[in-house]
């Protein structure tokens, strides 16, 4: 079964620390998207990877094929990044079935 | 740019009513999905389409229909609502596939079944 898995599940940090937040997935992806969900709920797209690194502002994501695993950075955290993060595994064939982790809810203090 | 636009963000409905979400999109997307979140799980595909004339189901299609007469528009209906409808729903559109382009979600629909 085609699963992601999110860790941690929620993470306090004070500002200005670097955050790190993990996803693992199955073999065989060909995409892993990174979101961020608002306290309102909103989502928005943060990154599309399929392999290495990319950067936006203070945010990096990361993804290593052969260890089925992605990372997402937040340097110089603020308390505006609270949100929700939440990793998706697109796996190879498949058009629009995403596979979603639960999420990591993220609250940093200032 | 409005980019996706849903419609209600809130509805409550009883048992047995019938409601349609409206999804709507400014982009000239081809790609176009509906997805409902419940507490504490990952996003679940309902359907999807990859134009105008084309749907398709997705994990969780029971108890939901949807067409695409337009680019633009990609309606959701429930019918006969249950409980276990109970959930957010968020519309999101992509130029191409997921695997090449960002998603664009929409603000969410809280539906509530009483």
């Amino acid at each position: 079964k085609n699963e992601v898995e999110q860790s941690p599940q929620n993470l306090t940090a004070q500002e200005g620390e670097f955050i790190t937040i993990n996803c693992s997935y199955s073999v065989g992806i060909s995409a892993l998207h990174w979101l961020q969900q608002h306290p309102g709920g909103g989502i928005v797209s943060l990154f599309m990877l399929s392999s290495g690194k990319k950067k936006h502002g203070r945010l990096i994501a990361t993804i290593n094929i052969q260890e089925k695993h992605s990372s997402l950075h937040i340097t110089a955290s603020h308390p505006r990044d609270s949100a929700v993060y939440i990793c998706a595994a697109l796996y190879g064939g498949s058009q629009g079935n995403l596979i979603f982790g639960k999420g990591t809810k993220l609250s940093v203090k200032p | 740019n409005a980019g996706v636009t849903q419609t209600p963000k809130f509805r409550i409905l009883k048992i047995g009513q019938s409601m349609t979400l409206q999804c709507t999109q400014d982009m000239n997307h081809n790609y176009m999905y509906w997805y409902r979140q419940d507490p504490g799980m990952g996003l679940k595909l309902i359907y999807y389409s990859v134009g105008a004339g084309i749907t398709d189901k997705g994990e969780v299609p029971n108890g939901y229909n949807v067409s695409r007469s337009t680019t633009e528009d990609f309606p959701l209906r429930l019918e006969l609502a249950a409980p276990s409808q109970t959930s957010v729903y968020f519309c999101a559109s992509s130029y191409t596939q997921p695997n090449t382009g960002e998603l664009f979600f929409g603000e969410g629909s809280r539906l509530t079944v009483l």
